[in-house]
């Protein structure tokens, strides 16, 4: 079954505690991506990978990192989370656009609460 | 920056009824994208509208793509209580080398009464 798998899906802890929240596609899709979603704020993009080795700061990327070492994986890590990184995570990814017409599969979120 | 706005933010409809949602965005773009959040899901792609004058339909939705005016509508017509929901639109800015970024709109809870 084609899918999107973040972990955890729920996480609560500390402020200053290092958190990794991972991400892995079965769909050899080379686009991959993080967002984040608060009432009222609608999703925003905090990082994206088209390829390998290759990511590319969205709107909101400040006090997160990721990495791309593996087309399937794209793990977000908070290295010194803090209470406004408190909210609902959703990793995505999809095929190589240009022609294609693929939109973005979503995962099933992870909610965050640091506290 | 791209600003992607939506409305209404909320709607209230009796079944029966038709309603559009209104999507602009602020900067040229060619593909724009809907999707449909149940409440504790994750998201659900509708449609992938992918040039000017593009109009998909699925079931009682409908929606179409003005990349001169950078408008996209969602269009309910009939309404029925599952299509309760709230729905983004999601438009594309290319960053160079096939890469993009994808800015969503607040969204539109809507909520469907008999």
């Amino acid at each position: 079954e084609a899918q999107v798998t973040q972990n955890p899906r729920y996480l609560i802890t500390v402020t200053g505690k290092k958190l990794t929240v991972t991400c892995s596609q079965n769909m050899n899709h080379e686009y991959m991506s993080w967002y984040r979603q608060d009432p009222g704020l609608g999703l925003r993009q905090i990082y994206y990978s088209m390829n390998v080795e290759v990511t590319d700061k969205g709107d909101v990327p400040e006090g997160y990192k990721v990495s791309r070492k593996e087309k399937r994986n794209f793990p977000l890590i908070l290295e010194s989370p803090s209470p406004n990184q408190t909210s609902l995570y959703f990793c995505a990814s999809s095929s190589r656009t240009g022609t294609s017409n693929q939109p973005q599969h979503f995962g099933d979120g992870t909610r965050l609460s640091i506290l | 920056e791209l600003k992607v706005e939506q409305n209404p933010l909320f709607l209230s409809m009796q079944e029966g009824k038709n309603y559009t949602i209104y999507c602009n965005y602020s900067t040229t773009s060619d593909r724009l994208y809907w999707y449909r959040q149940d409440p504790g899901k994750s998201l659900e792609s509708l449609f992938v509208l992918l040039s000017n004058g593009a109009v998909k339909q699925e079931g009682r939705l409908m929606a179409s793509l003005d990349t001169k005016a950078r408008l996209s509508t969602l269009h309910i017509t009939a309404a029925v209580h599952d299509l309760s929901a709230t729905y983004f639109c999601a438009v594309v800015v290319w960053s160079g080398a096939g890469s993009y970024q994808l800015t969503f709109g607040k969204g539109t809870k809507l909520s469907v009464i008999p």
